[in-house]
């Protein structure tokens, strides 16, 4: 089974503080590891990918496989940033994506 | 190139009626996807369609049912609605290989009174 845990619901920070969203997750095979986010009203849409290894809106995250961990990072925190990040997993084979349950990220001026 | 495009965007529902909830995607993807958004639950897989003609129960498919019109067409019905169904429903779709994307409808907004 395949399984994302998001510890936090909600992370604080004010603008140009860095930025840390945690992602465990559980699978035994080669996962695929992804970044959505949710801006307020609007629908869910990419961020970023760990096959892509690049840098979208400030934002990286590194797939730490020993740590079974793909934790979401910004240096400087935007009021932009503000939005629902969905951390979600593909397994091999033809599989669905499971998504962890959310953190809320608030950015504060 | 609209996407995922889902309707209705808001229903009310009353306690034991039925309704049907529309995606269409124009993206020629293979697979589709239903998943409901609950607070603190993250989203969860209802049904899924890796291509068209097959369709298989995801995480919490209790109390809808799927149709895989064609390609472009998933459609999600609720056969006697319950409150608990409330709750917002995405739509997406993907072209189901690794490392592709997948595409998000905007959501319909479900309330069962």
């Amino acid at each position: 089974a395949q399984r994302v845990t998001q510890p936090e619901k909600l992370l604080s920070v004010f603008k140009g503080a860095p930025v840390e969203l945690k992602c465990n997750y559980s699978y035994s095979g080669s996962p695929e590891l992804f970044w959505y986010v949710q801006y307020s009203r609007q629908r869910l849409q990419l961020l970023l990918r760990h096959i892509s290894r690049e840098s979208i809106k400030g934002f990286t995250a590194d797939l730490n496989k020993g740590e079974t961990s793909f934790h979401l990072k910004k240096p400087f925190a935007q009021e932009e940033d503000s939005a629902m990040y969905y951390c979600a997993l593909r397994g091999s084979g033809y599989s669905t994506l499971t998504f962890g349950k959310g953190t809320m990220l608030l950015v504060s001026p | 190139n609209a996407g995922v495009t889902q309707t209705p965007k808001f229903q009310v529902l009353k306690t034991g009626q039925s309704m049907t909830l529309q995606c269409a995607q124009d993206m020629n993807h293979n697979s589709m996807y239903w998943y409901r958004q609950d607070p603190g639950m993250g989203l969860r897989l209802i049904y899924y369609s890796a291509s068209e003609g097959t369709t298989d129960k995801g995480e919490v498919p209790n109390g809808y049912n799927v149709s895989r019109l064609n390609k472009r067409e998933f459609s999600l019905r609720l056969e006697s609605a319950a409150p608990s169904q409330t709750s917002v429903y995405f739509c997406a779709s993907s072209e189901g290989y690794r490392n592709t994307e997948a595409f998000f409808g905007q959501g319909t907004r479900l309330t069962v009174v």
